[in-house]
């Protein structure tokens, strides 16, 4: 089984340009999430997707980052424009499907995206 | 507010030995816990599931319990080996309907040879 795939692996960027990041979730799997990880850091939360709605997206800095996943597959999250403290690696998981607290998922991540804004 | 504590330092231990790895939480109620690992350059890989009616769940080398009187979850992992070197990261779930998993900043493992 392919696991979650993510490109590019590395980016480098100015402050104040545009990024964005790709996933691939392992086939089937219905809940897509994208998470910041800061040095140091566990993984945040930035957005979760169950098909191809939003299920939450709270932690989310929506006045410059962005995510879409159209076709309930592939997704997509961009940054515009960036800040220093968006330096960051950026995971991408998914999972078969969440039932709530009853049937917990684990979850499947991709190897990460290492973002640096200089 | 809700928090997750692990261990701030690096654990040191010599291989063959007993790692123990602590997760402590405050202010939640959380109905399961999750541990991870993860290596460098790469993302967390789940370990082990613990539900709130579960004391302890064993996989291999790996054991896992979860008081929720102390609001604790200690992970062990019995005859180290260098390999188990990683970082591990405890993570518990939250929101209306538990869907967001909150991860601890985790914990540093070096095994020595």
């Amino acid at each position: 089984e392919a696991g979650v795939a993510q490109s590019p692996r590395y980016k480098i960027i100015e402050k104040r340009q545009s990024v964005a990041f790709w996933c691939n979730p392992i086939s089937g799997h219905a809940t897509l999430y994208w998470y910041q990880q800061i040095l140091g850091q566990g993984p945040k939360l930035l957005i979760q997707f169950q098909n191809n709605g939003v299920v939450d997206d709270s932690q989310l800095p929506k006045d410059r980052f962005s995510a879409e996943r159209l076709k309930g597959v592939d997704s997509t999250l961009k940054i515009q424009p960036a800040k220093l403290e968006d330096s960051a690696v950026y995971l991408c998981a998914s999972s078969p499907a969440w039932f709530g607290r009853v049937t917990p998922n684990e979850q499947y991540f991709g190897p990460g995206t290492r973002l640096t804004v200089t | 507010s809700q928090k997750i504590e692990q261990n701030s330092e690096a654990l040191n231990i010599q291989e063959g030995k007993t790692a123990t790895l602590t997760c402590n939480y405050t202010n939640y109620s959380p109905a399961y816990l999750q541990w991870y690992r993860q290596d460098p350059g790469r993302g967390p890989v789940f370990l082990l599931l613990i539900r709130e009616n579960e004391k302890e769940k064993r996989k291999e080398r790996l054991k896992v319990t979860f008081d929720t009187t102390l609001k604790q979850s200690l992970f062990h992992i019995t005859a180290s080996q260098p390999a188990d070197s990683a970082t591990y990261l405890c993570a518990l779930p939250l929101g209306v309907y538990g869907n967001k998993l909150v991860f601890g900043a985790g914990t540093i493992l070096r095994v020595k040879s």
